[in-house]
């Protein structure tokens, strides 16, 4: 258990609609990070926020976005979904506010099927 | 831009036998390594880890994996697997501590007995 977690386990939706992806860091990380893996494009790195603020943005495509919270958990909204968006979403977190913690631990992710 | 070769798509072993998976990266200086290991319908788990310092690093599980400058690699060794090593492995690099991770296309690990 890298004591990352995200909700929900499998989502199954329509085209056209909208869905929430949660995550919650480990206790103490800061980063959060979003990576999208498919079996076209692989593992895709989409956005990172640190401590509430938008740090980097990797392949995000604009019909998705993201968010953390003061509490530090963080949502990734994907909103008029195609079919092609159907991949499993995964979550890290890394110890961007102490020592020298630099490793990312991965959620178990989420599922999305887009039907 | 930063990039990952994993070479072997799908590589069989015999159980008991020495495993070597390859990783090469393209990069200026040298980044933050990592390899991670994904079974079936997992996530992700990180085996090991190289920031600086020794070039041979030992992870979790049994594994260890060599930096080599000179080759830009940063090999994935395990001297005798077991059936609960198949999975896919893949190597990540970053330019940085805290930063994304750019990952290879992953090497799928078959085990036979």
């Amino acid at each position: 258990d890298s004591g990352v977690t995200q909700t929900p386990k499998h989502l199954i939706t329509a085209t056209g609609q909208r869905v929430t992806l949660r995550c919650s860091p480990r206790s103490g990380d800061l980063s959060v990070y979003w990576y999208q893996q498919s079996l076209d494009q692989g593992l895709q790195f989409l956005i990172q926020y640190y401590n509430g603020e938008e740090r980097a943005k990797g392949n995000i495509l604009e019909r998705f976005s993201a968010q953390q919270f003061p509490d530090l958990h963080s949502e990734l909204n994907l909103s008029s979904l195609e079919l092609g968006d159907s991949a499993l979403y995964f979550c890290a977190s890394s110890g961007g506010g102490r020592g020298f913690s630099y490793e990312q631990y991965f959620g178990p992710g989420t599922r999305l099927t887009v039907t | 831009a930063q990039s990952v070769t994993q070479p072997d798509i799908h590589i069989t072993v015999s159980e008991g036998a020495s495993l070597e998976l390859r990783c090469n990266y393209s990069y200026g200086a040298t980044p933050y390594l990592f390899w991670y290991v994904q079974s079936p319908g997992q996530g992700l788990q990180l085996l090991l880890k190289y920031f600086s310092g020794d070039t041979l690093v030992q992870g979790i599980k049994g594994f260890e994996a060599e930096f080599k400058r000179s080759q830009s690699s940063f090999n994935l060794r395990k001297p005798s697997v077991h059936w609960s090593d198949a999975a896919e492995y893949f190597c990540a690099v970053s330019p940085f501590g805290n930063e994304k991770l750019t990952f290879g296309t992953g090497t799928r690990l078959t085990i036979i007995p």
